[in-house]
């Protein structure tokens, strides 16, 4: 049972656009939601997170948006640059499990041409 | 700034051997962990360990693997007998309570 469905498997965008990468989740408890970027051959970079008792969240040119009724959220990277281009994961955690696991979506590859 | 490191950063090994990957958590960190990811699939959660001992395994988590907090800096996990379908890429990640920082990762291939 994949626990976070993650889309597009993979995203074109031009530079300058909006790149929107959407994850959905089923498990209730989970209350923690990070967004993970990977460079090939290099290890997952945190790049953003949220908790459910907010509906967004800014850094920089990167926001989540949360809509915990749909057990949905997605990452928005305004001005997509090329030096974007990466895989992205959206992840969800749930302090429940005593460990924090992170269950990772299939990941997103990005494409930013210039 | 603080970092997770990993030794080696690849690994071959024979099928049925024993192998050992290093860690080095962020030094002020209370939870760790490792995940692997099978080329150009997901990452995978294996195993956490707080207050050394494991807090949490997946079911790819089994008797054929094992984790240890030898010292106080260092984090290992020791696959006994390496099967070719044990071949991945493996991150170790440390976090205060949430927050996860992953390291670069050992190529473990199994010949």
């Amino acid at each position: 049972q994949q626990q976070v469905k993650q889309s597009p498997q993979s995203l074109i965008v031009q530079k300058g656009g909006i790149s929107i990468i959407n994850c959905a989740y089923e498990n209730t408890a989970f209350d923690y939601f990070p967004w993970y970027q990977q460079f090939p051959g290099k290890g997952p970079a945190l790049l953003i997170a949220i908790r459910p008792d907010v509906s967004e969240k800014k850094e920089g040119r990167f926001t989540i948006s949360f809509n915990k009724s749909a057990k949905q959220f997605s990452l928005h990277i305004m001005d997509s640059q090329p030096g974007d281009s990466a895989t992205y994961f959206c992840a969800a955690s749930s302090k429940a499990n005593s460990g924090y696991a992170l269950n990772f979506g299939k990941g997103t590859s990005l494409l930013v041409t210039p | 700034e603080p970092e997770v490191t990993q030794t080696p950063s690849h690994q071959v090994t024979q099928m049925g051997q024993e192998v050992i990957l290093r860690c080095v958590p962020i030094s002020n960190h209370l939870y760790f962990y490792w995940y692997r990811q099978i080329l150009g699939q997901k990452v995978e959660f294996l195993v956490s360990f707080y207050n050394n001992e494991i807090s949490e395994k997946s079911e790819i988590f089994d008797d054929q693997f094992s984790v240890e907090r030898p010292d106080g800096s260092n984090f290992t996990l020791k696959i006994r007998s390496t099967k070719l379908e044990d071949s991945a890429m493996y991150f170790c990640a440390s976090s205060v309570v949430n927050e996860q920082f992953f390291g670069p990762g050992t190529r473990l291939t199994v010949l």
